[in-house]
């Protein structure tokens, strides 16, 4: 069965700060993870995809993140926060059959 | 391309009420997801339909249903509102391979009272 754990509903970072929001999932085969952003009042809106091509994944925004296969987890990272990286983020996993599985969310929040 | 379009973006209903909601996916594609999202809840997945037929299904009650046309749009239906329907739907879309992008539409604020 597939299931993906995000750390931390809310997280809050000063304007310019690293970013860094947690994800660990579970899974019986080799996972297509995926993160989304959500804006307030909009669906969501893909920021990265991991497909196995690569362990460092480059996304939109400058969000990036790393899978680690020993540690199930795949964070999501932003070297320098910006006012507008303020939303919600949500990690998933899509199994074999097209079965999307998507963690709680993590609200952030960035200070000025 | 044009992306994932949902009508309509609000509603409001009374309990006891039936609502439906449509889904436009992108053009070719020929899967569209549906999930309800609450403030509790999260993201509860509820059906998904690929050419016309439902390929998955969330845990909820059968007063959710959904159906897909030929064209691949889809419409969504519940049936005997309830104050907890209350919520966004979000309609996703993608080329219904394994391990595809899904692409979201901006969803449809229902709410019920």
């Amino acid at each position: 069965a597939q299931s993906v754990t995000q750390l931390g509903s809310h997280v809050s970072v000063s304007e310019g700060a690293l970013v860094l929001l947690r994800c660990n999932y579970s899974s019986s085969v080799p996972p297509y993870l995926f993160w989304y952003v959500q804006y307030p009042n909009q669906g969501l809106q893909l920021l990265l995809k991991y497909t196995s091509a690569a362990t460092l994944v480059k996304g939109i925004n400058g969000f990036e993140a790393e899978f680690k296969k020993s540690e199930t987890s795949f964070h999501l990272t932003k070297p320098s926060a910006h006012m507008s990286d303020a939303a919600e983020y949500f990690c998933a996993v899509n199994d074999n059959f097209n079965k999307f599985y998507f963690g709680s969310g993590t609200k952030l929040n960035v200070k000025p | 391309k044009a992306g994932v379009t949902q009508t309509p973006r609000y509603l409001i209903k009374t309990r006891g009420q039936q609502v439906t909601l449509s889904c436009s996916p992108i053009s070719g594609h020929r899967s569209v997801s549906w999930y309800q999202q609450t403030p509790g809840q999260g993201l509860q997945f509820l059906f998904e339909y690929f050419s016309e037929t439902q390929r998955n299904k969330g845990n909820f009650p059968g007063r959710f249903s959904g159906r897909q046309f030929s064209n691949s749009r889809s419409e969504m239906n519940v049936s005997t509102l309830e104050l907890g329907d209350s919520a966004l739907y979000l309609c996703a879309s993608s080329l219904g391979l394994a391990r595809e992008t899904q692409y979201f539409g901006p969803g449809t604020r229902l709410l019920v009272l």
